[in-house]
């Protein structure tokens, strides 16, 4: 059985960073590619961004609101993905789930970590 | 970026209706499209995967179809769990967009 369990959320100010990450289970970690994905309070999902596996070159492809701010990458010894975020803004608030990009397009998903920016 | 665009943003049903839910693509993504439902408070389930496949252990009262650019999520006949919310995804591209959801409530 697929397991993702994020962690590393919390309530920071304005322009802070923070380090999330995503311990992996129950599939073969280091030849899956894996994503973050976040929902703003009461709003939609919004990708933000994927990292291949290194198999595949492990290189990642992010969304514009974040491509300059924020970086994820994985340690396959560890099973764990990571995102750093950097110069957080209030827009960022919300939930940060890790996905697993299963074979067939859809994703296997975390239960999600809570980032609270407020000044 | 491909652009996903759900219809319609909310969408008022009883118990026992069928209804449908549209998700149009800005560029053919082929058949790479997903159907999630969300729960509020919770991650979302996939329903469907590769536009028509159902997931194992989701009701056969869900359904997708559709390629190219247009794509549907039909359910047969809604059930008291189903009044939540549902949302489409390509994987067609290195950018892996979502529609802005479809909420579905109780007339």
């Amino acid at each position: 059985e697929v397991q993702l369990v994020e962690s590393g959320g919390g309530l920071l100010k304005p322009g802070g960073s923070l380090r999330l990450s995503c311990a992996a289970s129950g599939f073969f970690f280091s030849n899956a590619y894996m994503n973050w994905v976040r929902q703003a309070p009461g709003k939609g999902l919004e990708w933000i961004g994927r990292i291949k596996s290194n198999r595949d070159g492990g290189t990642t492809d992010c969304a514009a609101p974040v491509i300059d701010r924020f970086v994820i990458s994985r340690d396959d010894s560890k099973n764990t993905l990571y995102l750093q975020t950097n110069s957080l803004k209030t827009d960022d608030t919300g939930v940060y789930y890790c996905a697993h990009s299963r074979g067939d397009g859809g994703f296997d998903w975390g239960q999600g970590t809570l980032v609270t920016v407020s000044s | 970026d491909i652009q996903m665009t759900q219809s319609p943003s909310t969408l008022s049903a009883s118990v026992g209706d069928r209804v449908t839910i549209t998700c149009r693509a800005s560029q053919s993504i082929n058949n790479c499209l997903a159907w999630y439902q969300q729960i509020p408070g919770k991650a979302p389930k996939l329903l469907i995967y590769k536009a028509s496949n159902l997931e194992s252990g989701v009701p056969s009262r869900f359904s997708g179809s559709g390629s190219g650019t247009e794509f549907t999520l039909t359910i047969s006949s809604l059930q008291p769990d189903d009044f939540t919310t549902y949302y489409c995804q390509q994987c067609n591209t290195y950018s892996w967009t979502f529609g802005q959801g479809t909420k579905v409530e109780i007339k």
